[in-house]
């Protein structure tokens, strides 16, 4: 069964540093999101990427982040500098399409601690 | 900004007894809603889902009931197994937003 795979599964960093987590979709996925969830807070969305560009972003999304699709297969979430709120588990997701009608596929996360 | 609530942290039942999870809605532009399950150290995974335009959906054991004019969805699990034990969370979503809007999570403990 495809799946959405992650990683790596689980990164510490030290506050300020760059963080590079990454994904890959299912193939014949084009629609792809991040979201996170701080521990033991709701899932949260931070963005949606489709036809190589962001289509939809949250407040949480600022500067600090960008996502990029380098190739056919790999979908990257970047944090430039992080902060120690940026802990938590990162989601990558892929749908064929983006309705409600079909649902996204989630990887099993990255764990991003912040040190 | 709590779109989609999940008052319910935590509810355990009894294995062979029904599970009943919960959620409420404040924005009426929702037009589907979704139940996704999470176990521990992995993704949320897709369990059912419900058009506005509906107000029920089963699926094996699961069953979705959608009130639209009290914004309540609740999600009823017959008969409750262990493996049913996870975080369950309820998402919604409206056309034009690419993005689900989930709900804070219920875990679902059942007891042998």
């Amino acid at each position: 069964e495809p799946e959405v795979t992650q990683t790596p599964s689980h990164q510490v960093t030290q506050m300020g540093q760059e963080v590079i987590l990454r994904c890959v979709p299912i193939s014949n996925h084009l629609y792809f999101y991040w979201y996170r969830q701080i521990l033991g807070q709701k899932v949260e969305f931070l963005v949606s990427f489709y036809n190589n560009e962001i289509s939809e972003k949250s407040e949480i999304f600022d500067d600090q982040f960008s996502v990029e699709r380098p190739d056919g297969s790999n979908f990257t979430l970047k944090i430039r500098s992080t902060k120690l709120e940026d802990s938590a588990m990162y989601f990558c997701a892929s749908s064929i399409q983006v309705s409600g009608s079909t649902e996204a596929f989630f990887g099993q996360g990255t764990r991003l601690t912040v040190v | 900004d709590q779109q989609v609530k999940q008052n319910s942290p935590s509810l355990s039942v009894q294995e062979g007894r029904i599970s009943i999870l919960n959620c409420d809605y404040t924005n009426s532009m929702f037009d589907y809603f979704l139940w996704y399950k999470k176990y521990p150290a992995e993704g949320p995974t897709f369990l059912i889902s419900i058009s506005s335009i509906k107000d029920k959906n089963e699926d094996g054991r699961f069953t979705v009931f959608l009130n639209k004019s009290a914004k309540h969805l609740s999600l009823h699990i017959v008969p409750s197994q262990p493996g049913d034990s996870a975080v369950y969370f309820c998402a919604a979503y409206y056309q034009g937003a690419q993005k689900l809007v989930f709900g804070q999570g219920t875990r679902l403990t059942i007891n042998p």
